[in-house]
């Protein structure tokens, strides 16, 4: 079936380093893909997003990377800091008239310091 | 601007009862989604709406349900609920229809059956 996926469910990674989150998916129609952040008892918080006509997009401190080819998306957060520790899911979004998010399981990001 | 509102933060039922959430929406969205998270089962569409429509519907009982009214606020109903309907009850908003239009979350509602 049709799936969106994270690699890792955990991540630890030392303050001031960059982090890489990985996210992958299944269906080819899938074209436009947001990251969002979560915390602990908040909802997720919109963090970047991109099309699929694109390959690269950068925010502030953030880029994500979309490789349709192995149908594989990225999220990288540079220069790490004790507030980037949350869970972090990709979601993908189809042009199909179904406007429905479809998430990933989520990556827990925990920076140390 | 204010960000999606969602009432009540917290509450808890007993199995059988019924509950109504709520959610009001960024000024000026008028596209509504309801979310259910769960730990076992992650962040599952419940449904969308625009315009007082419902235009989508995810993979949930009957005894899920919701309304938007004129001013786009919108509310969601769980009915004879279930031990298993415990959960973070998420709303988004978004500006309208139409994919690729930035999808803004709210804090949730906690909903604790027992």
């Amino acid at each position: 079936g049709e799936s969106v996926g994270l690699h890792l469910p955990t991540l630890s990674v030392q303050e001031g380093d960059n982090s890489i989150i990985n996210c992958a998916y299944s269906n080819s129609a899938s074209d436009y893909f947001i990251w969002y952040k979560q915390e602990s008892g908040k909802g997720p918080q919109f963090i970047i997003d991109i099309r699929s006509n694109m390959d690269k997009r950068q925010g502030q401190r953030v880029t994500v990377l979309l490789n349709k080819t192995v149908k594989h998306l990225s999220l990288q957060i540079a220069a790490t800091q004790p507030g980037d520790s949350a869970v972090y899911f990709c979601a993908e979004n189809r042009r199909e008239g179904n406007e429905k998010l479809t998430f990933g399981t989520g990556t827990r990001l925990t920076i140390i310091p | 601007k204010a960000g999606v509102t969602q009432t009540p933060r917290y509450l808890i039922k007993t199995r059988g009862q019924q509950v109504t959430l709520s959610c009001s929406p960024i000024s000026g969205h008028r596209s509504v989604s309801w979310y259910q998270q769960t730990p076992g089962q992650g962040l599952q569409f419940l449904f969308e709406y625009f315009s007082e429509t419902q235009r989508n519907k995810g993979n949930f009982p009957g005894r899920f349900s919701g309304r938007q009214f004129s001013n786009s606020r919108s509310e969601m109903n769980v009915s004879t609920l279930e031990l298993g309907d415990s959960a973070l009850y998420l709303c988004a908003s978004k500006i309208g229809t139409g994919y690729g239009n930035t999808i803004y979350f709210g804090e949730g509602s906690w909903l604790t059956v027992v």
